[in-house]
């Protein structure tokens, strides 16, 4: 299995802020990289894939880089909503798999 | 506008059979591959597995040989059963379907509203 690993586990921020987030792949998924952004007691929902590519109706201020084994999610310009859990997963290969999570938290 | 709707038991004895099935409303059924993903309370999020239309599935090597997931194309549903539960399997599961005709290597763009399964005696 492809393991992937996010830090920080957590984060604290404040409204405005610019904040990254990393990924990181046990071998290369090229850019199989998916983010997804959970609020508590709501399911999943997909923010970027691809590694860069923005789903239809996600805010601008969230970009994703990265190949290969390093990726990285930004928030640009923190809003109240954004405060939530934020995972990544691999859709390289099955099983596919999901970092273990980062909570962002206000300051 | 995809929905995903799902449902099934949600409080199991040990060794009991966990069954769920998730219907698409709105959008096309055929061509895509649809999972299965469970969260355990307070934990992160795991794939269980996945099948197309066609009922070619993959599942999780880790849940060994206890999970079959099936689909009924004509009424635009799939299901998931696991075997021989126990506490380990407590959890929300979501079924989810993955972006791209075709395509098993699409992230997972709709999601169901998630189900609480409880196995405790």
């Amino acid at each position: 299995d492809i393991q992937m690993t996010q830090s920080p586990s957590s984060l604290s921020a404040s409204v405005g802020d610019r904040v990254t987030i990393t990924c990181r792949s046990s071998q290369s998924i090229s850019r199989y990289l998916n983010w997804y952004q959970q609020t508590p007691g709501k399911a999943p929902e997909l923010l970027i894939y691809g590694a860069s590519t923005l789903q239809g109706g996600v805010p601008s201020r969230f970009s994703g880089t990265g190949s290969g084994t390093d990726f990285t999610l930004t928030i640009n310009s923190l809003q109240p909503e954004d405060f939530a859990t934020y995972y990544c997963q691999q859709s390289y290969s099955n099983p596919r798999t999901f970092g273990q999570g980062t909570k962002l938290e206000i300051k | 506008q995809v929905q995903l709707q799902q449902w099934g038991a949600g409080l199991l004895k040990p060794s009991e059979t966990l069954s769920l099935t998730c219907a698409v409303y709105g959008g096309s059924f055929t061509g895509y591959y649809w999972n299965w993903i469970r969260q355990p309370p307070g934990k992160g999020l795991e794939w269980i597995g996945e099948i197309n239309h066609t009922g070619n599935s993959n599942h999780n090597p880790s849940l060994k040989s206890r999970v079959t997931i099936s689909v009924d194309t004509s009424k635009k549903q799939f299901s998931l059963n696991l075997s021989s539960v126990t506490a380990a399997d407590t959890a929300v599961y979501y079924c989810a379907r993955t972006k791209g005709t075709y395509s098993a290597s699409g992230p997972n763009d709709y999601w169901g509203q998630g189900t609480l399964v409880t196995v405790s005696s």
